[in-house]
């Protein structure tokens, strides 16, 4: 049982460039998440899914994107990049009814130049 | 205003001392409260669920006082393990979860 697992855990962009973060958990949670973390800020909520083909806004979505194709999987993308989206990258899911008890995965730190 | 603060410390507290956070929101109608424990660089985990009538589970003690919107956790007999950032949650009525920035806690031998 790997629970919530992330690719990659390390990235490097420069201003501009494209990227997708992968989530995968082998739990059979419905409910996936996309959190930033930054220093002072706390973890920020940026998309959510509350099912597979069904995705909403967090509290900080612009400049992302994501895809929940299948149940187990839920993407993230990063369109054009730029120095703001410098954090600490963390997915997690939870079975709907226990929504408060969130599965964090190990996280990606991505910095952007 | 952040709708969930801490005070983000550090802590520096000698293994068995007794140590108390507390944490304010600012959303009345938030109808559960959290907290979870974050090990420097890596995943948050649940650490434990926050009543009104108190919570307590080993050396843990979770409170919430409604009235005066905050929430306490207190730990006993400290341990060198318990070092960590400890992040103070609120779900309101959406069902999102809304973190505070975390509390550090160093224990010293």
């Amino acid at each position: 049982n790997a629970g919530v697992t992330q690719t990659p855990k390390f990235r490097v962009l420069k201003t501009g460039q494209s990227m997708t973060l992968l989530c995968a958990q082998d739990m059979n949670h419905e409910y996936m998440y996309w959190y930033r973390q930054d220093p002072g800020m706390g973890l920020r909520l940026i998309h959510y899914s509350v099912g597979e083909g069904t995705t909403a806004k967090g509290e900080v979505p612009d400049g992302y994107n994501v895809s929940r194709l299948k149940k187990q999987n839920f993407l993230l993308g990063l369109e054009s990049a730029a120095p703001s989206q410098t954090s600490v990258y963390f997915c997690a899911s939870s079975y709907r009814d226990r929504a408060y008890e969130q599965y964090f995965g190990p996280g990606t730190r991505l910095t952007v130049t | 205003r952040k709708e969930v603060e801490q005070d983000p410390g550090p802590f520096n507290v000698p293994e068995g001392a007794t140590v108390a956070f507390n944490c304010t929101y600012s959303n009345s109608a938030s109808q559960s409260f959290f907290w979870y424990r974050q090990d420097c660089r890596k995943e948050p985990k649940l650490l434990m669920s926050v009543y009104s009538s108190g919570n307590e589970d080993g050396r843990f003690t979770a409170q919430l006082n409604r009235a005066s919107q905050y929430i306490s956790l207190l730990i006993r007999d400290s341990k060198l393990s318990d070092s960590a950032t400890y992040l103070c949650v609120s779900r309101g009525n959406t069902g999102k979860l809304i973190f505070g920035q975390g509390t550090t806690l160093q224990v010293k031998p």
